[in-house]
Parts: C-alpha cells; sequence; structure tokens
C-alpha cells in the first residue's frame, strides 16, 4: 500500500513570493491533515478535512494561508505571500476517519524562505 | 503553554541496553497516547499507542507505561539497536474533543551505539 505522497520535497523562495504544496493521502483515507514543524519542535497542526471539508481550521493563519481538498482525495497548501517566519517544514497525514487516531504522514516539504 | 513535555532533548544508550523515553501532559482531557519514530528527511512513523483505560501495553520490543494520576507516560525499548537511532515523538489526544488534534512533544533524539 502506498503511503501519503507529497511533492516537492525541497522548495526555496524569497519573501513575498507565493508556494503551494500538494498532497495525496492514503487511498480510503477520508481524513487529512496538515501539520508545520518548525526546527526543534513537534509538529502542529494547520488544518483538517473531513473528504473535501474544512472542519478545524482554527490553527491556519487565514490572512496568507490557504487550503483546498476538492473531490476530497488530493490537498493543496498555500502560502502567498511567505514571510521569513513560513521556513519550516510542512506536513500531510490522514487517517481512515476522525475516529482513527493512528494519522500517517508523509515525508514532508522542507520550506525555507530568503 | 507547552501541554505534552518532552524533557530529555536527547539520550545515548548503549546497544542491547534499555532506552527509557519519558513524557508529561498537563491537560487531563487526554485520553490517548502516541509515539512516533522519525528518521532524518522523513515523515513521522506510528509507532505505539496506549489508551488511557489501560497502563501497559507492549509490541515486540516496545512497551509503553501510563501513570494517571502523575500525567506521565514512557516508552521502553529492550533490546536497543543502532537502528532505533531517530527522534521520538509523544502525542496525545482528547478524543471527546472534536478535533483529534495530535498535540506533540518537542521529541527526544535517541542514539544508540554499536
Amino acid at each position: 500500500e502506498a503511503g501519503v505522497v507529497q511533492s516537492p520535497r525541497y522548495k526555496i523562495i524569497e519573501k513575498k513570493q507565493p508556494v503551494a504544496f500538494w498532497c495525496n493521502p492514503i487511498s480510503g483515507h477520508n481524513t487529512l491533515y496538515w501539520y508545520r514543524q518548525n526546527l526543534g519542535q513537534g509538529p502542529e497542526l494547520l488544518i483538517r478535512y473531513e473528504n473535501e471539508e474544512a472542519v478545524d481550521d482554527s490553527q491556519l493563519p487565514k490572512d496568507r494561508f490557504s487550503a483546498e481538498r476538492l473531490k476530497g482525495v488530493d490537498s493543496t497548501l498555500k502560502i502567498q505571500p511567505a514571510e521569513l517566519g513560513d521556513s519550516a517544514v510542512y506536513l500531510c497525514a490522514s487517517s481512515t476517519y476522525s475516529g482513527g487516531r493512528e494519522q500517517f504522514f508523509g515525508p514532508g516539504t522542507r520550506l525555507t524562505v530568503l | 503553554d507547552q501541554q505534552v513535555k518532552q524533557n530529555s532533548p536527547s539520550l545515548s544508550v548503549q546497544e542491547g541496553r534499555i532506552s527509557i523515553l519519558n513524557c508529561d501532559y498537563t491537560n487531563s482531557m487526554f485520553d490517548y497516547f502516541l509515539w512516533y519514530k522519525k528518521y532524518p528527511a522523513e515523515g513521522p512513523t506510528f509507532l505505539i499507542s496506549i489508551s488511557s483505560i489501560k497502563d501497559k501495553n507492549e509490541d515486540g520490543r516496545f512497551t509503553v507505561f501510563l501513570n494517571k494520576s502523575a500525567k506521565h507516560l514512557s516508552l521502553h525499548i529492550v533490546p536497543s539497536q543502532p537502528g532505533d537511532s531517530a527522534v521520538y515523538f509523544c502525542a496525545a489526544i482528547n478524543s471527546g474533543g472534536s478535533n483529534y488534534k495530535l498535540t506533540f512533544g518537542k521529541g527526544t533524539l535517541l542514539t544508540v551505539n554499536p
């Protein structure tokens, strides 16, 4: 069974530029999460989707961050414009349903904002 | 306010010995706990979990102990192997909440020396 797929794996941009990350969850997993992991910290939840509905986006900085999960499968997380403090690893995870407490993570996208 | 704390940033043990990684939490609403292992440039991988109705869960070389009164859990790895060298994250969930958000600690870097 294929795991969670993310692309790109690495991205370097200048501040004020836009950037987008893509995630394909494990087949059949209807719950999808985006986390941000800063250096030396644990992952922190940004947004959670149940199918195509964003059911928890309370931690998403909505002035510059946006996300979508069209058709309830793949998801895209966007930052526009990026700031220096956005440098982090962005992790996507999926689980079978909200009660599926074990979440399966992708390899992440390491973003560097210069 | 950090609700899940891993107070040891790093731990070094000899191959064949026991590794004990500790985790403390402050939120009494947490009722499910997970340990994740993370290798460099990879996403966290689920290792083992425990429900608050139990005080021990074992899976091969890995055992997690939960002390609810002390709000403390620990992961024991016996015997430790060089391939166990990784960052270990403790995470907690409030299953009674509506978001199934994993709250992570900062992680402990385990190094197993041959």
